[in-house]
């Protein structure tokens, strides 16, 4: 089966850096993907990783080590409206049509 | 990328009466998938709609407690039948579209089951 954890809560301080990490155990893996969700919204994507290494899109950056099973989003001069749930997520290819199996999140609170 | 409708946005039902959750797409997508989100919980797969076919549910999700219809390439409906306080939940649409894994949801339908 599919399984990603994430850490449950995270505080951090307006304008500082914040790594969310995300480790899975997949039995088949495309690549990660992260989304933002606030309170009350809809999941809204933000970055996607297929091969090893950084991406970065404006102050946020995707990490992903597929030796590791492991990646992170970084978000850099944090903002209050950064205050969001943040979810990793992997496709899984099985049965001819690919699942995306969400993780179990992981609660940003940003403090001035 | 895709923009997604969902009716109702909220609804308050009896226990042992059925919703039917409605999921626009603006334009013509392959599969459509249906999550439930439990308050400051995950997203759970229900199961994946394709025009033309059968919907694949997920373990633990039934055809007959959530029936899918999926006639056509922009639409699908989601009805939660015999619904008790257990059912009490986010219900979200959601279509994937442009490049790599990205996944557009709709805004959610809020059930509460008294």
């Amino acid at each position: 089966g599919q399984s990603l954890e994430q850490p449950s809560e995270v505080t951090a301080v307006e304008g500082a850096i914040v790594q969310i990490n995300c480790t899975y155990q997949t039995s088949g893996f495309y690549g990660l993907s992260w989304y933002q969700q606030h309170d009350g919204g809809a999941p809204t994507f933000l970055s996607y990783n297929a091969l090893d290494g950084l991406e970065e899109t404006g102050r946020f950056s995707s990490f992903l080590s597929r030796s590791d099973s492991y990646g992170y989003l970084l978000l850099q001069e944090l903002q209050m409206k950064d205050s969001a749930s943040y979810f990793c997520a992997v496709r899984d290819p099985r049965g001819g049509y690919q699942k995306v199996t969400f993780g179990t999140g992981t609660k940003l609170q940003v403090i001035p | 990328s895709a923009v997604i409708s969902q009716k109702p946005s909220r609804d308050i039902c009896q226990r042992g009466t059925s919703l039917t959750i409605q999921c626009q797409v603006d334009s013509q997508v392959t599969m459509m998938f249906w999550y439930r989100q439990q308050p400051g919980q995950s997203l759970t797969l229900i199961a994946t709609a394709n025009q033309g076919s059968e919907a694949t549910y997920e373990s633990g999700f039934v055809i007959d407690k959530f029936p899918i219809s999926r006639p056509n390439l922009t639409f699908s409906t989601l009805t939660v039948s015999n619904m008790s306080p257990e059912d009490s939940s986010i219900y979200l649409c959601s279509v994937e579209a442009g490049a790599g894994d990205t996944q557009y949801f709709g805004p959610g339908t809020r059930l509460t089951v008294l």
